[in-house]
């Protein structure tokens, strides 16, 4: 059981289409993250947010969208995505950047694929 | 920025046998971590570390922050079929910053 749940596990999408990851964390925590992991590759951050303010975009194209209504939710919008997004997409949760607690804490991760 | 090494990359061993990783930074690091990913999961945090030259176990799993800050090492003793996936050493040398993520070690277990 995590405290950390993402939907949906698995995602077919058009490359026109647009469609919405979620994020859900029952920690208590303060940061969400999102990461890209694509196969054979290292995880990627793609954004921060600590206390619902973004605070880091790691050069992530304007075709993901981040959204974090309050602490415990974090979504990430798609459209007009490309095959090469395709991806294992992890969502994260730690206590809070600057509050001390530094583990993340992660969901099981939304498999997309991009046709 | 930071750069975490982790080696090495992958393992192939015999059920039973026992297993060691590890990883180097470029700079001092105040806290180390690592993970387990089991194939089309998310990782798992399996011991956390917070101590220049502390020694933690968790089961079967030992993991040490090396004295010197920059390096850190997991060992799995015994290991067993479910032991396989891809191991993830991380760290941070703030609290202000996110993790930092090494490229992980893929382990096989042979029956």
């Amino acid at each position: 059981e995590t405290g950390v749940t993402q939907t949906p596990r698995h995602l077919v999408m058009g490359m026109t289409n647009k469609k919405s990851l979620k994020c859900e964390q029952h920690l208590g925590h303060n940061a969400m993250y999102w990461y890209k992991q694509s196969a054979k590759k290292p995880l990627e951050l793609m954004f921060v947010y600590n206390f619902k303010e973004q605070t880091e975009n790691n050069s992530v194209p304007s075709r993901f969208s981040p959204e974090c209504p309050n602490s415990s939710h974090l979504f990430l919008h798609l459209h007009t995505l490309q095959p090469e997004d395709s991806a294992l997409y992890l969502c994260a949760s730690s206590q809070g950047l600057g509050t001390g607690g530094t583990e993340a804490f992660f969901g099981q991760g939304t498999r997309l694929t991009v046709v | 920025g930071q750069q975490l090494n982790q080696s090495p990359q992958s393992m192939f061993i015999q059920e039973g046998e026992d297993v060691s990783m590890n990883c180097t930074s470029s700079s001092i690091f105040n806290t180390w971590l690592w993970y387990k990913q089991d194939p089309g999961e998310g990782p798992v945090l399996l011991i956390a570390l917070y101590k220049a030259g502390e020694l933690t176990s968790n089961g079967r799993l030992t993991a040490q922050f090396g004295i010197t800050r920059k390096d850190s090492f997991l060992n799995i003793s015994a290991s067993i079929p479910s032991d396989v996936g891809i191991y993830f050493c991380a760290g941070t040398s703030s609290g202000n910053t996110p993790l930092v993520f090494g490229k992980g070690t893929r382990l096989s277990v042979i029956a």
